[in-house]
């Protein structure tokens, strides 16, 4: 059973756009929702998390929303970059038990 | 941040063989690390959680005999991969929670690529 669904499966967006990725979740439990960046053959790199308390977290570029009746969370890449052009993951935890939705392929074009 | 590291980053061997690789929290004591195993484009998928000095606890559908997991301090998990098969190629890929942090937060280390031939 998937308990985060993440959409869309790819982006591509423009040099300068914005970068959004939707995911949501079912298990009402979880209360710590991290956004993940991942390179081709590396390990993943938390890029920023939130917790159901706040509906919205902005660190630099990245900006989470949270909406808790709906049970769903987005991240926002401002002005994206190339160097942006990665895999995200987001996921969805309580405890110990982290599960994550199936990743974002985003190719900024310069 | 807290870092977590993996060796051999790195590994090809025969079928029938087995493979350790390790993860080291490095400024941090991770009282639970979590193995993970990922596919070419696929996302994660946990394999099993350790707790310092008592067995692991492994996933639905995942050999414990098969994929031995040893918290023995820590700083260090380890995942060995027993008479591997080539179907046991993939990037494996360890975290550790740092109790310093809040709840649910993992670092991850960078990976191991495993190619059984």
């Amino acid at each position: 059973q998937q308990q985060v669904k993440q959409s869309p499966q790819s982006l591509i967006v423009q040099k300068g756009g914005i970068s959004i990725i939707n995911c949501a979740y079912e298990n009402t439990a979880f209360d710590y929702f991290p956004w993940y960046q991942q390179f081709p053959g590396k390990g993943p790199a938390l890029l920023i998390a939130i917790r159901p308390d706040v509906s919205e977290k902005k660190e630099g570029r990245f900006t989470i929303s949270f909406n808790k009746s709906a049970k769903q969370f987005s991240l926002h890449i401002m002005d994206s970059q190339p160097g942006d052009s990665a895999t995200y993951f987001c996921a969805a935890s309580m405890g110990n038990d982290m599960r994550f939705g199936a990743g974002t392929r985003l190719t900024v074009k310069p | 941040g807290a870092v977590v590291s993996q060796h051999p980053s790195r590994v090809i061997c025969k079928s029938g063989t087995s493979v350790k690789i390790e993860c080291r929290s490095l400024d941090f004591q991770a009282t639970t690390m979590f193995w993970y195993r990922q596919f070419p484009k696929q996302s994660l998928m946990l394999m099993a959680t350790s707790n310092e000095g008592s067995k692991a606890t492994y996933e639905q559908g995942v050999e414990k005999d098969k994929f031995l997991i040893n918290h023995a301090s820590l700083t260090l998990s380890t995942l060995t991969v027993t008479s591997a098969h080539p179907e046991d190629s993939s990037f494996y890929i360890c975290s550790a929670r740092d109790p310093r942090q809040g709840a649910g937060e993992q670092y991850f280390g960078p990976g191991t690529r495993l190619t059984v031939t």
